[in-house]
Parts: structure tokens; C-alpha cells; sequence
């Protein structure tokens, strides 16, 4: 089954500053989803963008989707240490054996220092 | 308030001895899945169920079965536990296909 691939695999920043993280992929999807990790607890969704869409934004979140380029970036702004998690990309395929459960790229570390 | 419980939290038990792993959601959600995480890995689906009595396979299935016999619960049974299962386990529920999935709080098992 398709993964993302975030890159980079690890980004270390100032409170203040902005966090890009990007997630790429080989084949076509129905949708592309954004998740938000603190260490060892569940995952939480941030956004989620449909392949018809181009960009969204959820308070200080901003997502872009380029579907020619197959990629997608999630940017951060004005970081604050809270901030600090994995961020991992999800894609739900047009098909994957019936099912349109999405399925996790290995994630991008960002660390922001206060 | 909207929940995925998974139980235990923590779970430390030895080779072969069959342990099952519970999850509960209470937002009647159809689609329910398990993944295990791994470092340098990512997560990996092992199974999922798009509703009662209807499961199938993820990408690691392998040493792991499930069964959803009521909508609430999906829960995840190791019959033969070995110790390349050990790692971090999630639970997650959905609304429905293509739309966000919410994850439980994990059950790290560690398997001697």
C-alpha cells in the first residue's frame, strides 16, 4: 500500500518562527490528512484536504496540495514550544482492497525552542 | 464527551501466552482500525473493520486477530504473543471512509 514520505525527518526551530514539513506520494489519492503527535500518546487530526482542494487553514495551521506534484506541506506559524510533536501525513487511496482507511507516512520531528 | 479507550495501558507478558487488547468508541463510528508503531517505521495498519462482523486484513496482519461482534468494540487478540510484537498499539475510529480518524491513547506492550 502507498506511504507518504515527510521530509524532513527531523526540524529544529526558535518559538517564533515557521515550521514547513512536507509529505510526497507516488499515486493518486482521495484525500490527504494532517496528524499532530506529542511523544508516546495517540494521534490527533489537524486537517484534512481533498484532492480537489488546493489549500486549507485551521487557526495558525496553513496546508497546501499540489496533486500534479503529488505532494502536500503543512505549515506552522509563529511556533510556540507546545508545538513540539511528530507530524506524520495520511493518505487515503481511491482504493485499497475496498477500504479508504488511510494509511501513515514514518513522520517529521519538529522540536521548537522557547 | 467522545472517547476511544483502549485497556491496558501498559502491558509486559511473555512469549506465548495469549493476551487480548480492548478498544471501546462511544460515537458510533462504523470504520475502526489497528495499527502498531515502530520506531523508524511509522504506523501500520494491522486490521480494520468497516462494521459489524466485516473485517479485513491491513498491511501486517500477521500473529494478530480481531473480531467485531458489536459496533462499540473492536478488540485486538494475540494468541501467541512473540517479542517482534512488542511495540506501541493504537485503536482508531471513523466516521466514515475519507474522512478523519480518532485515536485512542495507545497500549505499549513489551513481549520477553
Amino acid at each position: 500500500s502507498q506511504q507518504g514520505e515527510e521530509d524532513p525527518q527531523a526540524l529544529s526551530i526558535q518559538e517564533g518562527e515557521n515550521a514547513t514539513m512536507n509529505c510526497s506520494y507516488k499515486t493518486s489519492i482521495n484525500n490527504l490528512q494532517w496528524y499532530r503527535q506529542n511523544s508516546g500518546r495517540g494521534l490527533v487530526h489537524l486537517i484534512l484536504i481533498r484532492s480537489n482542494e488546493r489549500e486549507k487553514h485551521s487557526g495558525r495551521l496553513r496546508v497546501t496540495l499540489d496533486t500534479s506534484k503529488k505532494s502536500s506541506s503543512l505549515l506552522i506559524t509563529a511556533s510556540r514550544a507546545a508545538d513540539t510533536a511528530s507530524y506524520f501525513c495520511a493518505l487515503s487511496p481511491p482504493h485499497k482492497g475496498g477500504s479508504y482507511i488511510p494509511t501513515f507516512g514514518r513522520g517529521t520531528s519538529l522540536i521548537v525552542h522557547p | 464527551e467522545a472517547q476511544v479507550t483502549q485497556n491496558p495501558r501498559y502491558l509486559i507478558t511473555v512469549t506465548g501466552k495469549k493476551l487480548t487488547v480492548t478498544c471501546s468508541q462511544n460515537m458510533n463510528h462504523e470504520y475502526m482500525s489497528w495499527y502498531r508503531q515502530d520506531p523508524g517505521l511509522g504506523l501500520r495498519q494491522i486490521y480494520y473493520s468497516m462494521n459489524v462482523e466485516v473485517t479485513d486484513k491491513g498491511d501486517v496482519p500477521e500473529g494478530y486477530k480481531v473480531s467485531r461482534k458489536e459496533k462499540r468494540n473492536f478488540p485486538l487478540i494475540l494468541e501467541s504473543p512473540s517479542p517482534n510484537q512488542t511495540s506501541l498499539y493504537f485503536c482508531a475510529t471513523s466516521p466514515g471512509p475519507l474522512y478523519e480518524q480518532y485515536f485512542g491513547p495507545g497500549t505499549r506492550l513489551t513481549v520477553t
